[in-house]
């Protein structure tokens, strides 16, 4: 069975400072991986998938996250936060490419200070 | 991509009530999902429902608290039944688009029971 780890709970950066959102996941197969975000009251977007293409995959908003197989690692990235970047990012993976639920992680509620 | 609308979008209920939850897409799709996010917690895949069969339950969720219908490839209903204050969350369908390969999610309806 597949699942996923996301390191941190809260993480709180600095407007203009670099973002990262740690994911690390588990899969007896070459997975599906899914970056999704939710805005206060709102409900799920997505921001990127990696679906065994390139590894780096580049997603909304200036988002962007790698695939690194040895680590088992899809870490978010974004160079410069900005205040509308505050909510809760959420992985998930799935081991099909179609009609498969997704396995989400416990999310990271992303604070964006001024 | 998908749209995916949700009725009612929140309510308040009373203990022991039944609260049916409605889920339309604009478009056929085969499989849907309901998820249940419970307060600060992520997503927990609560069925998979694919029309024309028997939703399929994850461990945990039983039929007779969460009755699934699926009658057309375009809607689904969930319903909560027999509802207690442990069953506020907010509940969300979601799709498969195979040819997008990615999951498209409802907007949820948040349900606070009294």
């Amino acid at each position: 069975a597949q699942s996923v780890t996301q390191l941190g709970s809260h993480v709180s950066v600095s407007e203009g400072a670099l973002v990262l959102l740690r994911c690390n996941y588990s899969s007896s197969v070459p997975p599906y991986l899914f970056w999704y975000v939710q805005y206060p009251n709102q409900g799920l977007q997505l921001l990127l998938k990696y679906t065994s293409a390139a590894t780096l995959v580049k997603g909304i908003n200036g988002f962007e996250a790698e695939f690194k197989k040895s680590e088992t690692s899809f870490h978010l990235t974004k160079p410069s936060a900005h205040m509308s970047d505050a909510a809760e990012y959420f992985c998930a993976v799935s081991v099909f490419s179609g009609n498969t639920p997704l396995v989400f992680g416990k999310g990271t509620r992303l604070s964006v200070i001024a | 991509s998908a749209v995916i609308s949700q009725k009612p979008s929140r309510d308040i209920c009373q203990r022991g009530t039944s609260l049916t939850i409605q889920c339309q897409v604009d478009s056929q799709v085969t499989m849907m999902f309901w998820y249940r996010q419970q307060p600060g917690q992520s997503l927990t895949l609560i069925a998979t429902a694919n029309q024309g069969s028997e939703a399929t339950y994850e461990s945990g969720f039983v039929i007779d608290k969460f009755p699934i219908s699926r009658p057309n490839l375009t809607f689904s209903t969930l319903t909560v039944s027999n509802m207690s204050p442990e069953d506020s969350s907010i509940y969300l369908c979601s799709v498969d688009v195979s040819s997008y390969n990615e999951q498209f999610f409802g907007p949820g309806t948040r349900l606070t029971v009294l």
